[in-house]
């Protein structure tokens, strides 16, 4: 079975500030992916980033970065320079080549940033 | 373009009632997908489609039964309405089924059971 917890429920900062949203994941699986998605006030579901499990390389997409690290089973999206267009809810998800896992993504609880201006 | 899209939007109906959430992509995908975010905005698939054949069936009651009339079009439809079943239901497709293919959602329906 897979699991993905993201222990931050909430998060509140000010613009122009960096953030950090925390991932850790829980898979038997040694070939997984993992996913980034947001949802913006206006209640769709954006696909971020996608992350296979065999390429630890750090990811950069303008303000946004991805760290995965497979020794401690995390995949944490930091935020530079907040904008207020950034609040959303975030969710990161796995998925798993394992079983009858039919790419089956497993969403964690996800995190609720507000960017204040 | 909208690239997978859902209709209703919105949708409030009585309990007891039956009622169907319709989903279409045009991305050419062989793979739909229904999920449910409840209140606390945690989201669980409920039922996966691969060229129109039920893979995936996520112990979701039996009132619940998505019919798929072609690769393109995934509905969903709900009998005898809970209040339970107020939730918002994504539909989402992928190329495929396997891993490496990102899945992308529609617009959220969201369901109000009075």
């Amino acid at each position: 079975a897979q699991k993905v917890t993201q222990a931050q429920t909430e998060i509140s900062v000010v613009e122009k500030e960096d953030v950090t949203l925390d991932c850790v994941y829980e898979t038997r699986d040694t070939t997984y992916y993992l996913f980034w998605y947001k949802q913006p006030p206006s209640g769709e579901l954006v696909f971020l980033i996608r992350r296979n499990s065999f390429d630890e390389q750090n990811e950069i997409s303008g303000r946004y970065s991805w760290n995965f690290q497979k020794s401690t089973s995390s995949f944490n999206f930091t935020i530079t320079a907040s904008q207020v267009v950034d609040s959303a809810v975030y969710f990161c998800a796995l998925v798993n080549a394992g079983g009858t896992s039919y790419g089956k993504l497993t969403f964690g609880q996800g995190t609720i940033l507000t960017v204040h201006p | 373009d909208t690239a997978v899209s859902q209709t209703p939007k919105y949708l409030v109906t009585q309990m007891g009632n039956d009622k169907s959430i319709k989903c279409e992509q045009n991305l050419g995908h062989d793979t739909m997908y229904w999920y449910k975010q409840d209140s606390k905005k945690f989201l669980k698939i409920m039922f996966s489609y691969n060229n129109k054949e039920l893979i995936i069936n996520e112990t979701v009651p039996n009132r619940f039964s998505p019919k798929s009339p072609d690769k393109a079009h995934l509905n969903l439809h709900i009998n005898s309405l809970e209040l339970g079943d107020s939730a918002v239901y994504f539909c989402a497709s992928s190329q495929s089924v396997e891993i490496t293919d990102t899945q992308y959602f529609g617009p959220g329906t969201r369901l109000t059971v009075l």
